[in-house]
């Protein structure tokens, strides 16, 4: 079983639709949670960041985790055609490696 | 500077030959990561480095590849040998606590 699971999409919503992508996750022991955005041919960017459970927002973005249920989520709410991209989840505790997700595609259509 | 840089940003390469990446990471961050990544996929871990140590290399996939980071500032992963299927975006992250800030990456291509 993979650390990090996340459904790859691709996911193609029309603009101004809510987005809503998932991760899970195996291992117990994580304690932060991070999602990036990821463009074509570029490094992934630093979205939003939680620690432990409970909802975090910025801006049209909110980031939740329940780690009762080992899940994550990231909303978007009135997505724009700007917002296409790749995001990845990814999650650590301190002193260990970072896992990521494969990334989501995610398509906003004018 | 402001965040974390690779040089260089393509490198095209011939089996056989060895090839150096190099990374600079944010001013002040102890901790740094190497991954790889491929078409569609997320980052694969190769090493991990806290200060000049390599706290974690786990990842690296057999010993063609090897990093440093002597100072505990700019590292190197150096590829020995290089093989096709080693032809992929190769991407560095620094950390200074809580959570990682990754470079633009170096798009490698074997021929």
């Amino acid at each position: 079983q993979k650390e990090v699971e996340q459904d790859p999409g691709p996911l193609s919503v029309p603009e101004g639709a809510i987005v809503s992508l998932n991760c899970t996750y195996s291992n117990s022991a994580f304690q932060y949670f991070m999602w990036y955005r990821q463009y074509s041919r570029k490094g992934p960017e630093l979205l939003m960041y939680t620690y432990s459970s409970g909802n975090k927002e910025d801006g049209r973005f909110t980031a939740q985790v329940d780690k009762s249920s080992k899940y994550i989520s990231l909303f978007i709410r009135d997505s724009q055609p700007s917002d296409s991209a790749t995001y990845l989840c990814a999650m650590w505790s301190t002193g260990n490696q970072f896992y990521f997700g494969t990334g989501t595609s995610l398509t906003v259509i004018p | 500077g402001a965040g974390v840089s690779q040089t260089p940003s393509n490198k095209v390469t011939e089996k056989g030959k060895y090839v150096e990446l190099r990374c600079d990471p944010i001013s002040g961050h102890t901790a740094l990561y190497w991954y790889r990544q491929s078409l569609g996929q997320g980052p694969e871990f190769l090493i991990y480095f806290q200060g000049t140590g390599a706290a974690d290399d786990s990842g690296l996939p057999n010993d063609r590849f090897f990093a440093v980071r002597p100072e505990g500032s700019v590292s190197t992963l150096k590829i020995q040998r290089t093989e096709r299927g080693d032809s992929a975006v190769y991407l560095c992250a620094s950390s200074g606590g809580d959570t990682q800030y990754f470079g633009p990456g170096t798009r490698l291509t074997v021929l």
